[in-house]
Order: C-alpha cells, then sequence, then structure tokens
C-alpha cells in the first residue's frame, strides 16, 4: 500500500514564525502536490513537483514556497506564518502513469497560526 | 473561468437507500473524472477514476456516470450504511502528468 506521511497532525505557531511542513511518500511517486483545505473552499493547490528540485506554482502559492531535495520528501515552507494562513495543510503524492493520475494523500496537518 | 460545483448542502438518507450525489464541470475538457472519499480530520481516498469515453464506471455498490454533454458525473452509493457517511469529492484532470482541481465535496450522512 502506498503511504504518505506527513511530519505533525497538529501544529501550533505564531505569527511571523517560519514553518516547515514535511511530507514523505515511500512508493517511489514522481510527483508531490501540497494543497490547504478550508471550510466551504475545498482543496486549493498550493505547489506541486514533478521531480526533484522541480517545483510548479498551483492556485495559491503566495506566502508559501517548497523544496525537493529527495524524490520521497516533499517539504513546503511558510517564510513568515500569518493567521490567514492557519488551515488543514494536506500532501498528496502520483504515480508518473500518465492515465490517471490517481492521488494518495497523507493524513494532514492541522496548523494554527496565532 | 473554470469551475467544479458540487451540492454544498449535505446529504441525509436512510440505511439501504441509494445516495447520488452530483459533480458539474464548466470550462474544462478532462480527460477523466476522480471520486474520492474524506472522513473528518483525514486526507481524501480515492475511490474510482472514469475517463472520457466512458460513461459508466462500477466497483461493488459504487457506480460512477459520466455526461461530457451535460458536464456532468454522478455518483451513486447503492444499500447505503452508516459507515458510507463522509464527505465525497469530485476531481478532474487533464491525464498526462497534470494536477487535478477538486470541488469543495458533498457530505453524505446515512442514517439508521
Amino acid at each position: 500500500d502506498v503511504k504518505v506521511t506527513q511530519s505533525s497532525r497538529y501544529l501550533v505557531k505564531r505569527t511571523g514564525e517560519k514553518v516547515f511542513l514535511e511530507c514523505v511518500q515511500d512508493m517511489d511517486h514522481e510527483n508531490m502536490f501540497w494543497y490547504r483545505q478550508d471550510p466551504g473552499l475545498g482543496l486549493r493547490l498550493i505547489y506541486f513537483s514533478y521531480d526533484v528540485k522541480m517545483k510548479e506554482k498551483g492556485d495559491i502559492p503566495e506566502g508559501y514556497s517548497v523544496s525537493r531535495e529527495k524524490k520521497e520528501r516533499f517539504s513546503l515552507i511558510l517564510e513568515s506564518a500569518s493567521t490567514n494562513q492557519t488551515s488543514m495543510y494536506l500532501c498528496a503524492s502520483s504515480p508518473p502513469t500518465k492515465l490517471t493520475d490517481t492521488q494518495y494523500f497523507g493524513p494532514g496537518t492541522r496548523l494554527t497560526v496565532l | 473561468s473554470q469551475k467544479i460545483e458540487q451540492n454544498s448542502e449535505a446529504l441525509n438518507i436512510q440505511e439501504g437507500k441509494t445516495a447520488t450525489l452530483t459533480c458539474n464541470y464548466t470550462n474544462y475538457s478532462p480527460a477523466y473524472l476522480q471520486w474520492y472519499r474524506q472522513d473528518p480530520g483525514r486526507g481524501p481516498v480515492f475511490l474510482l477514476l472514469i475517463r472520457e469515453n466512458e460513461k459508466e464506471k462500477r466497483k461493488e455498490r459504487l457506480k460512477v456516470t459520466f455526461d461530457t454533454t451535460l458536464k456532468q458525473s454522478l455518483f451513486h452509493i447503492t444499500a447505503s450504511q452508516p459507515a458510507d457517511s463522509a464527505t465525497y469529492l469530485c476531481a478532474v484532470g487533464a491525464g498526462g502528468g497534470n494536477k487535478l482541481t477538486f470541488g469543495t465535496g458533498t457530505q453524505l450522512k446515512v442514517e439508521l
């Protein structure tokens, strides 16, 4: 079974702090994604990566950056956390098939910025 | 603009009945459409995929239809059970390693 793990289930940070959210997948997937999920807004794509050291902006990249130094690990960075970044953050990975793009999600990190 | 719409109101049904959830999309030409299940506090889990050239797909008690003319997918759960209570998300993709775009989801509650 594909396993996607995220470093924390719950995180509380203060405004202005630098925040790192880590995601690791164990299935050698090339594609990895970071979403945030808010009530009424659904899943919104922040950044994605098709390969090591590659990244592309999603729909809402402002205030975030990412790092992919190894194939299995995709990190989301909040350079200076703000209260409007309080949200559920979900990481996903998908295999390199060209037909389905089925995504496998981690359990999520609920981040609260005070 | 591109939109994926799912009924934001929760759907409450009785155990044993068929639940039908709707996903409408505009300004997309998806190669496929996917359905995911999400339980509270957890990440979505993939259920079914249907391609643009398929009308219907089944998996156990689940059935998905895809009408590219109406730009709509219907997701059915037959003989529903309380354990089917969850939020169901649809997602469209263009294929070829592209990203998915998700709807906001519909919450289903199956009552005894």
